[in-house]
């Protein structure tokens, strides 16, 4: 159980274009998930809290204009990445936490994002 | 500011040679402390959580233990399948009701044949 997925795993675009990637709770119920992006040998960085029907919260620094989070139901959560750039490259990698279950937080297996 | 750190940065080791990863952590009030697997292109593989100084829990060849100010995992004759990133994280309870985790840098464990 506590399975997470995420699609696509990797994607390459143009500069300019917009990316959507997708983050579902397969066998549970999330009602809060997060994103986070990876830099290559450095740790995960919280980019943004997700919460089923509300608006996401933000990291400092990370602009939420450029991200557009959306939680539609209990085991969906779409990260957009707006009018990307190539410094927008990156692993990107979102968690559920599942309810009711210790707390913990599940990963997804990421995305690969490569703007040319 | 809640911090995590890490130590050693990597770690090689001989097939059926153990050792400990540490974990310090620095937070106002431990919710939770989480013990990660990541290997190279893929998201974190959820290990172990503990929640009080005292606490161990195993599974297989690992072994993690918490105290008040820092976590271990041990692992009892490594395989070369052990290699991976092993990330800590710290979950405040001033972390409010979405729960964030404050990860440390991680360790790099090479299990050489």
């Amino acid at each position: 159980g506590a399975v997470v997925s995420q699609h696509p795993s990797w994607v390459i675009c143009k500069s300019g274009t917009s990316v959507k990637i997708e983050c579902r709770s397969l066998d549970f119920q999330a009602t809060t998930m997060f994103w986070y992006r990876q830099f290559p040998k450095q740790s995960l960085m919280l980019m943004a809290t997700s919460n089923e029907g509300s608006k996401a919260t933000y990291e400092q620094g990370v602009e939420k204009d450029k991200f557009l989070i959306n939680h539609a139901s209990l085991t969906l959560s779409t990260l957009t990445v707006t009018s990307a750039h190539p410094e927008d490259s990156s692993f990107y990698i979102c968690s559920a936490r599942r309810v009711g279950y210790q707390e913990t937080q599940y990963f997804g297996p990421g995305t690969r994002l490569l703007v040319l | 500011e809640d911090q995590v750190t890490q130590s050693p940065e990597a770690l090689r080791l001989q097939e059926g040679e153990s050792s400990s990863l540490n974990c310090s952590y620095t937070v106002s009030g431990l919710r939770g402390l989480f013990w990660y697997r990541q290997d190279p292109g893929k998201g974190p593989e959820f290990l172990f959580t503990l929640y009080s100084a005292g606490e161990e829990k195993e599974k297989e060849r690992l072994k993690a233990t918490l105290t008040k100010k820092e976590s271990f995992l041990h692992i009892t004759a490594p395989k070369p399948e052990d290699s991976a990133t092993y990330l800590c994280a710290v979950q405040a309870r001033g972390s409010g009701s979405a729960r964030q985790l404050t990860f440390g840098s991680g360790t790099q464990l090479t299990v050489l044949p």
